[in-house]
């Protein structure tokens, strides 16, 4: 089955510095791979979409930015973070085919921009 | 107007209640609709998926799509303290990955 890592769990930092969160799948290959970002008290918001390595779907105008250098690797990355980033970041991927509109999560990164 | 409206909570109701969660949405075109169930600091899981309208059964829960009114309900039988997390409704339309999300119901069964 397949398995979707997260790191780091939590994170502080402070307004002004890089980011660089990682996600690595397991158990399937080639997916269609997401991030979002979820506020506190609100549904969560696509950032970005990859249907393969090097493919890069970007669904909002923000500082942040997505790679995909490996096929289940995907890393969402910002030069300077904002208050604003802050919120829980979830790397997803879809269950392809048909399904590709059935996904299943991470356990997401929690980041505190202060 | 948001594409899809969710009651944001708390609903506390005792243990061994009939839970009834719902969203309404405002796009006609949507089709397939999900449910997501989400526990405190973890990432969500698919709980229920259904197509069009009409209901499904999984054990305790009973997904149900009413598109003539564009109101979708997730019922939950026999309520367990383990139930308690937040619940996500999510739609989208045919052939598209992005799905709409509404903003969740935070649910708390009392023993």
């Amino acid at each position: 089955s397949q398995t979707i890592h997260q790191w780091p769990a939590t994170l502080v930092q402070p307004v002004g510095s890089p980011l660089s969160l990682e996600c690595t799948v397991e158990g399937t290959s080639n997916p269609n791979l997401y991030w979002y970002r979820q506020a506190a008290g609100r549904g969560l918001q696509l950032l970005f979409y990859s249907v393969g390595i090097g493919q890069i779907s970007s669904e909002v105008p923000q500082n942040l930015s997505a790679s995909r250098p490996q096929d289940r690797q995907f890393i969402l990355s910002s030069k300077k973070l904002l208050l604003s980033d802050s919120g829980f970041y979830l790397c997803a991927l879809d269950g392809g085919g048909r399904s590709y509109n059935e996904q299943f999560f991470g356990p997401g990164t929690r980041l505190t921009v202060l | 107007q948001k594409e899809v409206e969710q009651d944001p909570g708390p609903l506390s109701v005792p243990e061994g209640a009939i839970v009834s969660l719902n969203c309404t949405y405002s796009n006609s075109a949507f089709q397939y609709f999900m449910w997501y169930r989400q526990y405190s600091r973890k990432g969500p899981e698919l709980l229920m998926y259904t197509y069009s309208s009409g209901n499904k059964e999984d054990g305790r829960f009973t997904a149900q799509v009413d598109k003539s009114s564009k109101y979708i309900s997730l019922f939950i039988r026999d309520s367990q303290p383990s139930d308690s997390a937040t619940y996500l409704c999510a739609m989208t339309l045919d052939s598209n990955y992005q799905l709409i999300w509404g903003a969740g119901t935070k649910l708390i069964i009392k023993p």
